[in-house]
């Protein structure tokens, strides 16, 4: 199994400004995921980050409004830029150790983000 | 692409009451089937998996079976208790590298 530590737990910003979640895993773990979940709807995926190389994203999500961090195998953030209203969600990190196992995967605590 | 349907919500019970929620998914092969659950303010926990077909995973009082003939994977308890009010998600996937595909997910309600 893997504890992900996510931070910070919620935040309420300003539009405008830009927010960084850090997601700390406690053991090396080569994908790492960043999902939001918007509230009452499902998760979805934002963007994959391996450690070494640059963040892969999904369809609707870009590097300049969700940078990705990935320095090493236990650590990543995110950071939502240049924030709107419409940001407002729950952003969850998750990991899936195991190398090339079929496993689950584990998640962090969440960040809830408010956009006033 | 890969995907997976659960029943749409809320799901309303009484304690006590029997519990079922459906879920079947579409997949390019076998993945492997989990079930998470969200209680309010927290993230997704594990609730149960199963890696292959026939496998049945099972834990606090809740069960699903991996069903291939029938792409199902239904998450069942014989007796909800007010504590399991959640979100309960269904996902796919596992394989090395590769994000779970969830699904919409479902919002249990238990009254005592």
């Amino acid at each position: 199994s893997a504890v992900i530590s996510q931070k910070p737990s919620r935040d309420i910003c300003q539009r405008g400004t830009s927010l960084t979640i850090q997601c700390q895993v406690d053991s090396q773990v080569t994908m790492m995921f960043w999902y939001r979940q918007q509230p009452g709807q499902s998760l979805t995926l934002i963007a994959t980050a391996n450690q070494g190389s640059e963040a892969t994203y999904e369809s609707g999500f870009v590097i300049d409004k969700f940078p990705i961090s990935r320095p090493n195998l236990t650590f990543s953030t995110l950071t939502v830029s240049n924030m709107s209203p419409e940001d407002s969600s729950i952003y969850l990190c998750s990991a899936t150790p195991g190398g090339g196992r079929r496993t689950e995967a584990f998640f962090g605590q969440g960040t809830r983000l408010t956009v006033v | 692409g890969d995907s997976v349907t659960q029943m749409e919500g809320p799901v309303t019970l009484s304690e006590e009451a029997f519990l079922t929620i459906n879920c079947t998914y579409t997949a390019t092969g076998y993945p492997s089937l989990f079930w998470y659950v969200q209680y309010p303010g927290e993230g997704l926990q594990l609730l149960l998996k199963a890696t292959k077909a026939d496998d049945k995973g099972s834990n606090k009082g809740f069960e699903a079976t991996y069903r291939k003939e029938t792409t199902s994977f239904h998450l069942e308890k014989g007796s909800v208790q007010v504590s399991d009010s959640a979100v309960y998600f269904c996902a796919s996937g596992g394989q090395a590298g590769t994000a779970l595909i969830f699904g919409k997910g479902t919002t249990l309600s238990v009254s005592s």
